[in-house]
């Protein structure tokens, strides 16, 4: 149980385009997801925290009308990367938390991005 | 603000020693929870901690919980190439969020 999917697992971009990443709990409900960012060998850092059906809640230094986030059911949460840099090149990874497991939170395998 | 703090970043070993990560928390923390990532993949949840001066062990990897619930270690005994990976401690702020250390990269020595 317990499970997590993000699509797609990579992308590759052009610079200016966006980018739509989803982010499902396949067997439960997640009342909150989170987003997080990885650079390569550096620990996840969160970006922001979203909880379905209100506005997510970025983290101080997160853009948040470049990184946009909809929570629009218990079991889906979007990141969209609008007008791409190379700097926005990533490993972006969510989480979701079950209602009743406090601090427990489930992994998404996350998605790759590239942005040429 | 609140941090975790996590050492060493990294930790050579030869296969079959001991590993060893340390996790410092600058608040008391509700509880303390253990990630594993492997090479390319994604944190996996190892366990939760929640009581002071707790101790639980899952076969190899034993995990504890300090007396004024602030710091945190994980030890694997006799390492094995399938331990090899990023191991991350994480503490709870409020709302439910955690704040991750920097994790410790476990590297078996060829």
């Amino acid at each position: 149980g317990a499970v997590v999917s993000q699509h797609p697992s990579w992308v590759i971009c052009k610079s200016g385009t966006s980018v739509k990443i989803e982010c499902r709990s396949l067997d439960f409900q997640a009342t909150t997801m989170f987003w997080y960012r990885q650079f390569p060998k550096q620990s996840l850092m969160l970006m922001a925290t979203s909880n379905e059906g209100s506005k997510a809640t970025y983290e101080q230094g997160v853009e948040k009308d470049k990184f946009l986030i909809n929570h629009a059911s218990l079991t889906l949460s979007t990141l969209t990367v609008t007008s791409a840099h190379p700097e926005d090149s990533s490993f972006y990874i969510c989480s979701a938390e079950t209602s009743g497991r406090a601090y427990e939170q489930y992994f998404g395998p996350g998605t790759r991005l590239t942005v040429t | 603000g609140q941090q975790v703090m996590q050492i060493p970043q990294y930790q050579h070993v030869q296969e079959g020693e001991d590993f060893t990560t340390y996790c410092n928390s600058s608040t008391t923390l509700s509880n303390i929870q253990w990630y594993k990532q492997r090479p390319g993949g994604h944190p996996v949840f190892l366990i939760q901690l929640v009581k002071s001066g707790e101790v639980k062990k899952q076969k190899r990897l034993t995990f504890q919980f300090g007396e004024a619930k602030k710091n945190s270690s994980l030890h694997i005994t006799a390492t094995q190439t399938t331990d090899v990976g990023t191991y991350f401690c994480a503490g709870p702020k409020s709302n439910y969020q955690l704040i991750w250390g920097a994790g410790t990269k476990l590297i078996i020595k060829p």
